[in-house]
């Protein structure tokens, strides 16, 4: 069975920093592309970075570009999102994705882990 | 930077009714769009990719269909457990969704 479990959310002071987690079981991470979607509440997903199988290649959203680091370790079946200078705009649940085929589409989520950015 | 606009915002329909949501593209995105249930509290769930495909285990009662910049997902007889809102997707890109209600 193919789970995303994430890991590591909290509550953080407007620029400050957390390590986002998420581990793979049930399929071979090292196939798949896999990308962080986050949902601020009441509001739809949106999509915030993604790595390639190899880590050869990442992507972000323009808001997140020089604060977040995607990164991963197939050998520990983990993907990492590292968020720095955190804003109250980047409260949201932050959701693991697994990605199918070439287009973004993702056919495996996590069940989320909530970030909340408050003084 | 393309713009996917759902309509409507809700739907509010009895049990049995036939559900039609639309996702309209800003240009084109070939078949290229995906369609999403999410319930409260939890995750989205695939239910449709390349504009027309079901994902693995969704009910025959979901079908997608469209090309270019219109896009429809029918829910043929909407049952008490289809409650949720509805995004579609292309990319990296969501749309706002459309939440589906019981009368």
């Amino acid at each position: 069975e193919v789970q995303l479990v994430e890991s590591g959310g909290g509550l953080v002071q407007p620029g400050g920093s957390l390590r986002l987690s998420c581990a793979a079981s049930g399929f071979t991470l090292s196939s798949f592309w896999v990308s962080w979607v986050r949902q601020a509440p009441g509001k739809g997903p949106e999509w915030v970075a993604n790595i390639a199988q190899d880590g050869s290649a990442e992507n972000y959203v323009d808001s997140v570009k020089g604060r977040f680091t995607i990164s991963r370790d197939n050998a520990k079946n983990s993907v990492y999102l590292q968020m720095n200078s955190l804003r109250a705009e980047d409260t949201a649940v932050y959701y693991c994705a697994r990605v199918s085929g070439g287009y973004d589409v993702v056919d495996y989520w996590g069940q989320g882990t909530l970030v909340t950015v408050s003084s | 930077e393309i713009v996917l606009t759902q309509s409507p915002a809700t739907l509010s329909l009895s049990p049995g009714e036939r559900a039609t949501l639309s996702c309209r593209a800003s240009q084109s995105v070939s078949s290229y769009l995906a369609w999403y249930q999410q319930k409260p509290g939890q995750a989205p769930r695939l239910l449709i990719y390349d504009a027309s495909n079901r994902a693995t285990g969704i009910s025959a009662r979901f079908s997608g269909s469209g090309s270019g910049t219109d896009f429809t997902l029918t829910i043929s007889s909407l049952e008490p457990e289809d409650v949720a809102v509805y995004y579609c997707q292309y990319r990296r890109t969501f749309g706002g969704g459309t939440k589906v209600e019981i009368k």
